[in-house]
């Protein structure tokens, strides 16, 4: 089983839906991650939460340590919003560990 | 803005040939990471570095690899006796702190 866990793999959404992504974990973090992958490869960092909830534009990050669960959402989604977004916890020190990413397409 | 640099974009070598990938990070940073992504798969930890050392390493960062920062500007990962299976996108990341990593954009390296 992976420690952390992502879902849905694929979302497709039409442009101004509220989309949300789910990770779950199951090893003690000292914070989380959410990454933005482009179709080139690029990545990104979007957020890093230890606890409670981070906001930045159009997105959106909670975290539920007890629970394990942290999710990202996105309001108001728009067509460039498309991209691989991962999820990584940092585990021990330094050593981030990712989930398998969700791939997100927004239709205009 | 200040961002990583990577170097070269694509690495095309042979089996069991030496390959040192380059880095440049933001300059005020002072920790460095290595990351690698075989194609179709999730982005896997390599090493950490801080302080003329690595802090810590995971077990894909076996022997034929290493890590240096040769001045005060580069970060270089150079990897032995390439492997087929060390074909990957190599991703070099730098913090300030162990907090918000910012990320290169990768060098893709082909073994043939």
């Amino acid at each position: 089983k992976n420690e952390v866990e992502q879902s849905p793999q694929n979302l497709t959404a039409q442009e101004g839906e509220f989309i949300t992504i789910n990770c779950s974990y199951s090893v003690g973090i000292s914070a989380l991650h959410w990454l933005q992958q482009h179709p080139g490869g690029g990545i990104v960092s979007l957020f890093m939460l230890s606890s409670g909830k981070k906001k930045h534009g159009r997105l959106i990050a909670t975290i539920n340590i007890q629970e394990k669960h942290s999710s990202l959402h996105i309001t108001a989604s728009h067509p460039r919003d498309s991209a691989v977004y991962i999820c990584a916890v940092l585990t021990s020190g330094s050593r981030l560990t990712f989930g398998e990413g969700t791939q997100l397409t927004v239709n205009p | 803005e200040p961002e990583v640099t990577q170097t070269p974009s694509h690495q095309v070598t042979q089996m069991g040939q030496e390959v040192i990938l380059r880095c440049v990070p933001i300059s005020n940073h002072l920790y460095f990471y290595w990351y690698r992504q075989i194609l179709g798969q999730k982005v896997e930890f390599l090493v950490s570095f801080y302080n003329n050392e690595i802090s810590e390493k995971s077990e894909i960062f076996d022997d034929q690899f290493s890590v240096e920062r040769p001045d005060g500007s580069n970060f270089t990962l150079k990897i032995r006796s390439t492997k087929l299976e060390d074909s990957a996108m190599y991703f070099c990341a730098s913090s300030s702190s162990w907090d918000t990593q910012y990320f290169g954009p990768g060098t893709r390296l082909t073994v043939l």
